[in-house]
């Protein structure tokens, strides 16, 4: 079945700093991918997504792009905020396309 | 306008004990979703309907766990003899229609504490 891995955390940056999270699935088909991010305190919310291959989900400055060729969709931003940290889930459909399968989530802290 | 609501937001169970936890989705989401979230961990899916119709509960844990849409609006998902290890956060998400192409709303979660 569908699977997806991100990299654990938590991960600690600075302001204005560059971010990377890693993601890598494992699909049967063509699933579409999705960022999803939980702020202290709320639910989660869509960040951005992409539904096929080269395919580039953009949001707030986070962008990922849907590799094929290496199964991935890593998650960037270029200057990061205080405001952004949170817990960031990777994500991608179920071969049915009935469900969302989740990674673990990757915490984000931004100091200033 | 109104998101997702679940309630209760938070419940303590006894061992053994039955437990309803209540979703309202968006108005006019024909898909509704259930998703477990242990602590530390991923939501992992339990059931999918569309409208009343329960298409998919491929991810429910066990035959403890039974969920209902019966109206296709409001869901309940049911609890039985709670064992320590249901302990988890709840969520539910609703949808205009497929996940390839509509988003889903997620709800803020009950948190399931079983004693």
């Amino acid at each position: 079945g569908n699977s997806v891995t991100q990299m654990e955390g938590p991960v600690t940056l600075s302001e204005e700093a560059f971010l990377t999270i890693n993601c890598t699935y494992t699909a049967t088909g063509y699933p579409s991918l999705f960022w999803y991010v939980q702020y202290p305190g709320e639910g989660l919310q869509l960040l951005l997504k992409a539904t096929k291959a080269d395919d580039k989900g953009s949001n707030k400055g986070f962008e990922a792009t849907y590799r094929k060729e290496t199964t991935s969709f890593h998650l960037e931003k270029g200057s990061v905020q205080v405001s952004d940290s949170a817990v960031y889930f990777c994500a991608l459909s179920n071969q049915a396309g009935t469900a969302l399968i989740f990674g673990k989530g990757t915490t984000l802290s931004v100091s200033s | 306008g109104a998101g997702v609501s679940q309630s209760p937001r938070y419940k303590v169970a006894k061992r053994g004990q039955d437990v309803a936890l209540r979703c309202d989705p968006i108005s006019g989401h024909v898909s509704l979703f259930w998703y477990q979230q242990a602590l530390g961990q991923g939501p992992e899916f339990l059931t999918y309907f569309q409208n009343e119709a329960q298409l998919d509960k491929s991810g429910l844990p066990s035959d403890r766990f039974f969920a209902e849409r019966p109206e296709g609006s409001v869901s309940t998902l049911k609890i039985q003899r709670t064992q320590q290890e249901d302990s988890a956060v709840y969520l539910c998400a609703s949808s205009f229609g497929p996940v390839e192409t509509y988003e889903q709303y997620f709800g803020p979660g009950t948190r399931l504490t079983v004693t």
